[in-house]
């Protein structure tokens, strides 16, 4: 079945850490995917998203991600964590609709 | 520019209640409309999508409906809540037109059943 999956249910980084969120995808083609944010109490936004071309895509607030289709993963990363950076990911690909990951928790320890 | 509107915000309604949550879009035509349910400490759940007015496809059997009764309107509801009602309910919608297909959330409604 088509599915995403981030085994990482919440991560803890300092402020100015690097941060790298794992998604991995299994899909029979070349999927579309996505990350997006959510803060507490907010609806999502998108981060960035990945269709074809470049394997790294850079998105909005200093994150990127790097699409290998050899680990069949979407992982989403950014060198200097700030605290507002404390949210919700989700990864996701799109079919006929968006199929979202569980998860990961970021906290930001000062 | 395109924004999308829920409402209300927050709901807090007692078990057997009613319910009706809406969504809006401005600025784009013939979108695909989604609910989803976002219940604590659980990820996104598709609970309905439409693809057009009159056209609404249920992802998981449940205490809820909706309905799409304009192009850019979408309405969730139910006729006796349920405890396990309780979540924050997501709108959001698709443009067919980019190749891209990425969907647009609005803010969200927080509904709690007591």
């Amino acid at each position: 079945a088509q599915s995403v999956t981030q085994p990482d249910i919440h991560i803890t980084v300092s402020e100015g850490a690097s941060l790298e969120l794992r998604c991995n995808y299994s899909y029979g083609a070349t999927p579309y995917l996505f990350w997006y944010v959510q803060s507490p109490g907010q609806g999502l936004q998108l981060l960035l998203k990945y269709f074809s071309g470049d394997t790294l895509v850079q998105g909005i607030k200093g994150f990127e991600a790097e699409f290998k289709r050899s680990q069949s993963s979407f992982n989403l990363r950014k060198p200097s964590v700030h605290w507002s950076d404390a949210a919700e990911y989700f990864c996701a690909f799109n079919d006929y609709k968006l199929s979202f990951g569980a998860g990961t928790t970021v906290t930001v320890r000062a | 520019s395109q924004t999308i509107h829920q409402w209300p915000a927050t709901l807090v309604q007692p078990v057997g209640s009613p319910l009706s949550l809406e969504c809006t879009v401005e600025g784009t035509s013939n979108p695909n409309l989604y609910w989803y349910r976002q219940a604590a400490g659980r990820g996104l759940q598709l609970l309905f999508y439409s693809v057009g007015i009159g056209q609404i496809s249920s992802e998981v059997p449940q205490n809820l409906s909706a309905s799409r009764p304009q192009d850019r309107q979408f309405i969730l509801s139910s006729k006796k809540l349920l405890l396990s009602d309780s979540g924050f309910y997501l709108c959001a919608w698709r443009s067919l037109a980019g190749i891209y297909n990425e969907q647009f959330f609005g803010p969200g409604t927080r509904l709690t059943v007591l």
